[in-house]
């Protein structure tokens, strides 16, 4: 079993619409959380962390679930610009990257 | 003002030959990693250097060697190329100190080998 897994996709949703995807992990012990979103022949570019709480920056909003050990990601309104591989990223460490685990991505297509 | 760069953008080589990649980051960060990134779009961690220092060497082969001058800079040395290094290889960098440290990604090298 991966230690980060996600639904590969792809997500083909109409402009407007709203889309979450989940991430599972495996790994207890895991301390910090990310999503980052990968464009087509492009670096991965960091989206948002992801609190305990739940966070909310503009039309994304990312939960966490430790009890079930899943991150969500839910984007509302899609643009056609969100068209991209969303990435979760868990980090078994709290201040070093070093034990950052990458999920394999989902696809999102937003068509017109 | 590119806060990770590296370079060349596309290599392309053919077997057996031998090359590096270049990594420079001008954010000040502690850590330094390198990344491949298969056909399948799986990020997989290679190497990470803290101030100089090696600390973490994933299971790659030993043709791969990082060499880090400088905390600002994380080379990677090829020897031998074989078809399967064919990938996209990231350079990023992590600050590492209090909370969550997210990664930061240089454009990618694109190698192929044939």
């Amino acid at each position: 079993r991966k230690e980060v897994e996600q639904d590969p996709g792809p997500f083909n949703v109409p402009e407007g619409a709203t889309v979450a995807f989940n991430c599972t992990y495996s790994n207890s012990a895991s301390q910090s959380f990310f999503w980052y979103r990968q464009d087509c022949r492009k670096e991965p570019k960091l989206l948002m962390s992801v609190y305990s709480s739940g966070n909310e920056d503009g039309r994304f909003t990312a939960q966490l679930n430790r009890a079930s050990q899943y991150i969500s990601l839910l984007i509302r309104d899609s643009k056609l610009s969100d068209s991209a591989t969303y990435l979760c990223v868990v980090n078994r460490e709290w201040s070093s990257a070093s034990k950052i685990i990458f999920g394999s991505g989902t696809r999102l297509s937003i068509r017109p | 003002d590119t806060a990770v760069s590296q370079t060349p953008k596309y290599l392309v080589t053919q077997m057996g030959n031998d090359k590096s990649i270049k990594c420079e980051q001008n954010l000040g960060h502690d850590t330094m990693y390198w990344y491949k990134q298969d056909s399948k779009k799986f990020l997989k961690i290679m190497f990470s250097y803290n101030n100089k220092e090696l600390i973490i060497n994933e299971t790659v082969p030993n043709r791969f060697s990082p060499k880090s001058p400088d905390k600002a800079h994380l080379n990677l040395h090829i020897n031998s190329l074989e078809l399967g290094d064919s990938a996209v290889y990231f350079c990023a960098s992590s600050q590492d100190t209090g909370g969550p440290s997210p990664l930061h990604f240089g454009n990618g090298t694109r190698l192929t080998v044939t």
